[in-house]
């Protein structure tokens, strides 16, 4: 059971490149969310699904897209990348529930964009 | 708009210290407040989760508590050892598929 997993872990790239950071899951979670991590900023939601063909936009969508085809997938996207991507991003997890059920985070993927 | 904040950003203190940790929150219509706990480079691992129902939780050396009149929680740990040190973040949960994170608050203890 490897939980929540993220590859790249490190990823560098040029402004205006595109790339897909991978999130997969073995637990059957229905929700999965990614959120981005900068200093002073705390963590923040970019986009979520609530089950697979389902997915909304978070606080900073901008510059990202998601798709869930299979429960235990959700990829994100940059289409063009900016130096303002530059984050740790965290894909997490949770069952289904979530008044009740706790989320489960990846190892985070430390994206630079020079 | 929920707004979830953690002070101090940072903290530290001798080893064996019993601490309490603080998160405020904005919008007392909240379903759960979750604490989690954050290693260098690594991803978030879940503490405790307080459903607005409950008054506080419970694990080992952990308590976490909620008053959602007055808009704040507390994560109190008994005895804290280096291995304690970390950040820890708090988050609510206001609906909409959506948790709000504090900022976080680094802890250090110091042997």
């Amino acid at each position: 059971n490897a939980g929540v997993t993220q590859t790249p872990k490190f990823q560098v790239l040029k402004t205006g490149q595109s790339m897909t950071l991978q999130c997969a899951q073995d637990m059957n979670h229905e929700y999965m969310s990614w959120y981005r991590q900068d200093p002073g900023m705390g963590l923040r939601l970019i986009h979520y699904s609530v089950g697979a063909g389902i997915t909304d936009q978070g606080e900073v969508p901008n510059g990202y897209n998601v798709s869930r085809s299979t429960t235990e997938d959700f990829p994100l996207r940059l289409l063009s990348a900016a130096p303002s991507q530059t984050s740790v991003y965290f894909c997490a997890t949770q069952l289904a529930e979530p008044l009740t059920d706790t989320q489960y985070f990846g190892p985070g993927t430390r994206l630079t964009v020079l | 708009k929920q707004e979830v904040t953690q002070i101090p950003a940072a903290l530290s203190v001798p080893e064996g210290e019993n601490l309490v940790l603080n998160c405020s929150f904005t919008d007392s219509a909240i379903y759960n407040l979750q604490w989690f706990r954050q290693d260098p480079g690594k991803g978030l691992t879940s503490l405790l989760l307080i459903q607005s129902s409950q008054r506080e939780q419970t694990s080992g050396r952990l308590n976490a508590s909620l008053d959602k009149s007055s808009g704040r929680s507390t994560l109190y740990i008994a005895a804290s050892q280096p291995g304690d040190s970390a950040t820890y973040l708090c988050a609510g949960f206001g609906g909409s598929e959506k948790l709000v994170f504090g900022k976080g608050m680094k802890l250090t203890v110091n042997p």
